[in-house]
């Protein structure tokens, strides 16, 4: 059984371009999270979906940022107009159902605006 | 709202040593108190969790106990490897929150040979 995978691994953008991030929960998995972790700080919480839904979009940046978990397909974290602030580490989890207890992680995808 | 902080790293350290990495939270209620540990170049994995107070976790030698009185979850193991050397990210999550995670900003661990 596959792991959470998340691609690209890194992703280089220059600023006002859209960069769009791809996560594939492990089989079975309906939930997903996306955190995200600026330099020398701690992950931060952005969105929960299940499939089709957008459950909590709480620490979501109210522009630019949007989130999406198609029926078919992973998950897209779609940043427009990229800005150097938004150089970071994107993680994406998944769970068989809503809770903590069984969350697995990707390896993240490292964005840098240029 | 809810918060960890956690112990700044690097840590280094020679192998077979003690290692403690500690972690205090806030947080009303009571939350469920995790570590989660971060190899190079993976994901985040679930380390230990403990539930409730005076609850103890452990994992691969590891160990965590939930102090409410203190608002404590100190990571401890008594003889490092190489192998321990990662970043290891303390969290609390409660339902009142949505299950989401708060996580500390993580401590970067190097056991030397």
């Amino acid at each position: 059984n596959a792991g959470v995978m998340q691609n690209p691994r890194h992703l280089v953008r220059r600023r006002g371009q859209e960069a769009r991030l791809r996560c594939s929960p492990m089989k079975g998995h309906s939930h997903v999270y996306w955190y995200r972790q600026l330099p020398e700080e701690g992950l931060k919480f952005m969105v929960y979906l299940q499939k089709e839904n957008i459950i909590d979009e709480s620490g979501m940046p109210k522009e630019r940022f949007s989130a999406e978990f198609p029926k078919e397909g992973p998950s897209i974290l779609r940043i427009q107009q990229v800005v150097r602030g938004d150089s970071a580490a994107y993680f994406c989890a998944s769970s068989p159902i809503a809770t903590n207890e069984k969350l697995f992680f990707g390896s993240g995808t490292q964005l840098s605006v240029l | 709202g809810n918060s960890v902080t956690q112990m700044e790293g690097p840590v280094t350290l020679s192998e077979e040593a003690f290692l403690t990495i500690n972690c205090t939270y806030t947080a009303t209620g009571y939350p469920s108190l995790f570590w989660y540990v971060q190899y190079p170049g993976e994901g985040l994995q679930l380390l230990l969790k403990a539930t409730k107070a005076d609850d103890k976790g452990s994992n691969k030698g590891f160990e965590a106990t939930y102090r409410k009185e203190t608002t404590s979850f100190h990571l401890e193991k008594g003889s490092v490897q190489v192998s321990d050397s990662a970043v290891y990210f303390c969290a609390l999550t409660q339902r009142a929150a949505g299950n989401k995670l708060t996580f500390g900003g993580g401590t970067r661990v190097l056991v030397k040979p």
